[in-house]
């Protein structure tokens, strides 16, 4: 097992609410990732992070916006959370140490519905 | 980015038959991995290959990757109903610093 954590594994919310997504790892990895994944469907990168103080956006439009304060913590905000936002979510992280070859290793996921 | 493109969508087996699953991509790359994704749950990594490389094996797991097709297998043997799940292919797009999932094959492996 992977020593990610995400926080809430499941949350229901109204249309209109902030929302942030906790993704914690312990692994000392420098980079982290969210993605965002429908029932059955692909992974879409939504977020990267190469390390503190490093945020790219990735091949997903989001309305999301995330921060890397901290080398362990990734945390995904949704500012004003919509119907379209109903989705899962999965962080991950990787050792950029090793170069262009990326295992990735994943947390639980969080399942987010927006009523 | 390019995408993966698994194949079959879904697989439906028996327990003990051998699963085979392919996963088809666009350019060029510098290693392809393979996931698999229990429901509900995050991935799990499996295996990678690197693209010098043409076979691999881990356990009743065998990759086969063929760089001049732009196309990779998983070939499961010997099943069991545990290995009920979704499985992904991921490519490490040269010249790129992320990883590019594919679609997935649901493997159904009843007893």
């Amino acid at each position: 097992e992977a020593d990610i954590y995400q926080t809430p594994r499941y949350l229901v919310i109204g249309t209109g609410k902030k929302i942030t997504l906790e993704c914690s790892q312990t692994m000392g990895h420098d980079k982290m990732y969210w993605y965002q994944q429908d029932p059955g469907m692909e992974l879409h990168l939504i977020h990267y992070s190469y390390g503190v103080n490093s945020t790219e956006k990735g091949d997903l439009s989001s309305e999301s916006t995330v921060s890397r304060i901290r080398t362990e913590h990734f945390p995904l905000t949704l500012e004003s959370a919509r119907p379209s936002h109903t989705s899962q979510y999965l962080c991950a992280s990787s050792d950029h140490t090793s170069g262009w070859v990326e295992t990735q290793y994943f947390g639980p996921g969080t399942r987010l519905l927006v009523l | 980015s390019q995408q993966g493109e698994e194949d079959p969508q879904a697989l439906s087996i028996q327990e003990g038959e051998n699963a085979t699953m392919n996963c088809s991509y666009k350019t060029s790359i510098n290693n392809l991995q393979w996931y698999r994704q229990n429901s509900g749950r995050g991935l799990v990594h499996l295996i990678l290959i690197r693209s010098n490389e043409r076979e691999k094996h881990s356990g009743r797991l065998r990759v086969t990757l063929d760089t001049s097709k732009k196309s990779s297998s998983l070939l499961i043997t010997a099943s069991r109903a545990a290995d009920t799940a979704s499985y992904f292919c991921a490519t490490d797009d040269s010249g790129y610093s992320t990883l590019t999932f594919g679609k997935g094959t649901m493997l159904l492996v009843s007893p």
